[in-house]
């Protein structure tokens, strides 16, 4: 089956620094690429769409300055926090597609926690 | 945009029962519902999905139906197992995004 890893599983850092999260899909190609949000206890929250050679669509809220993302090959796209702060704390989870819509099967990264101190 | 509603938030059944969670959806348009398991910690987990031109889709003890009139689709699982005690996302995708429901947290009671 298709398989998408995550990079780091945890961090933690201080306020004001940047992480960046790598999301890998291993035996497939992914044209598109997302990225999740998920506070304790709810659901997932689409923070915006990557798109392998184009710039990404982000949803209504979510800063494009804050959260970069960038998707340099069809196997990988990455996610940076700038500037980190406490209440950007949370489980960050990237899903692929084996396709090149939404409509197609998505599979999930096994996500990481982010803790800012 | 698309809103999914989840029912219920939360769902305890005896080993062996079985367990029904329902979705709807609001856009019309949408035409692919995956359910997804997640364990605490974890990633979501595919376990069944369904297109618009099926009604029904049974994979052992899990099967999901569509009733595209009313928009909403529900999950079944029969025979439960204490293993089966996770948290539940339905979601519904058109032609951009898949939209979750809230999730449903079932506890399989030995």
């Amino acid at each position: 089956g298709a398989v998408v890893s995550q990079h780091p599983s945890r961090v933690i850092c201080k306020s004001g620094t940047s992480v960046k999260i790598e999301c890998r899909s291993l035996d497939f190609q992914a044209t598109t690429m997302f990225w999740y949000r998920q506070f304790p206890k709810q659901s997932l929250m689409l923070m915006a769409t990557s798109n392998e050679g184009s710039k990404a669509t982000y949803e209504q809220g979510v800063e494009k300055d804050k959260f970069l993302i960038n998707h340099a090959s069809l196997t990988l796209s990455t996610l940076t926090v700038t500037s980190a702060h406490p209440e950007d704390s949370s489980f960050y989870i990237c899903s692929a597609g084996t396709g090149g819509f939404s409509t197609d099967t998505q599979y999930f990264g096994p996500g990481t926690r982010l803790t800012v101190l | 945009g698309e809103n999914v509603e989840q029912h219920p938030s939360t769902l305890s059944v005896q080993e062996g029962d079985s367990a029904v969670i329902k979705c709807t959806y609001s856009d019309s348009a949408s035409n692919y519902f995956p359910w997804y398991k997640q364990e605490l910690g974890k990633r979501p987990q595919l376990i069944i999905d369904i297109r618009s031109n099926v009604g029904e889709k049974k994979d052992q003890r899990i099967a999901v139906t569509l009733n595209k009139t009313a928009k909403h689709f529900s999950l079944h699982i029969t025979e439960t197992q204490p293993e089966d005690s996770a948290v539940y996302f339905c979601a519904a995708s058109g032609s951009y995004q898949l939209t979750f429901g809230k999730g449903t947290k079932l506890s399989v009671i030995p």
